[in-house]
């Protein structure tokens, strides 16, 4: 099966720029997460959806960021406006609706805010 | 609060000789665990996981791990390291009850070099 596909794979933007993120996941997928990934870090969970639903964005920084899942599909995760410490890897992950499955995970979009 | 200890930043072995990569959490109840790997410029990786059942969870790679309840652990191994296998290592949880939000701790990784 094909995998979570994102894109672009690397962004560099200027402080105060927006940017926006782009993932697929594996189809059939109904949970999907963004992660950042800090270098040296382990991920952090920005937001999940359970097909076009949001189940936690506790620790999405509203201010600036939003994502969306409109048809239950691809998501898009947006930045406005960027910060320098923005600059991170996202990652976008799915899973099945069982509870017992494992995330699946993109290849990353990597950000630089100069 | 819940949480996931991998206590070893970095470690080092030689080619061909075993490797253990170390992760105790602290969560309550029988919680689910997971290790994923990294290699560098790309994504997460799923290696294995436990639910229930025998302590001795084989996963991709060659990798096993062993759940150990008193202690709270859950140490990633492999008998016959190779060269291809540096990487950085991330233990996660989920506690049992996350309900519908199947969110996971993540520990803070081990970078595993194995030299030739």
């Amino acid at each position: 099966e094909a995998g979570v596909a994102q894109s672009p794979r690397y962004k560099i933007i200027e402080k105060r720029q927006s940017v926006a993120f782009w993932c697929n996941p594996i189809s059939g997928h109904a949970t999907l997460y963004w992660y950042q990934q800090i270098l040296g870090q382990g991920p952090k969970l920005l937001i999940q959806f359970q097909n076009n639903g949001v189940v936690d964005d506790s620790q999405l920084p509203k201010d600036r960021f939003s994502a969306e899942r409109l048809k239950g599909v691809d998501s898009t995760l947006k930045i406005q406006p960027a910060k320098l410490e923005d600059s991170a890897v996202y990652l976008c992950a799915s899973s099945s609706t069982q509870p017992l499955h494992e995330q699946y995970f993109g290849p990353g979009t990597r950000l630089t805010v100069t | 609060a819940q949480s996931v200890a991998q206590p070893e930043d970095q470690v080092n072995v030689a080619e061909g000789n075993p490797l253990t990569v170390k992760c105790t959490y602290s969560v309550s109840g029988n919680p689910y665990l997971f290790w994923y790997v990294q290699y560098p410029n790309r994504g997460l990786q799923f290696l294995l996981k436990y639910i229930t059942g025998d302590n001795l969870v084989k996963g991709s790679y060659g990798f096993e791990a062993e759940f150990n309840k008193s202690q709270t652990s859950f140490h990633l191994k492999k008998p016959s390291a190779l060269v291809s296998d540096s990487a950085l290592y991330f233990c996660a949880v989920r506690p049992l009850d996350a309900g519908n939000n199947r969110k996971l701790i993540w520990g803070l990784g081990t970078s595993l070099a194995v030299n030739p």
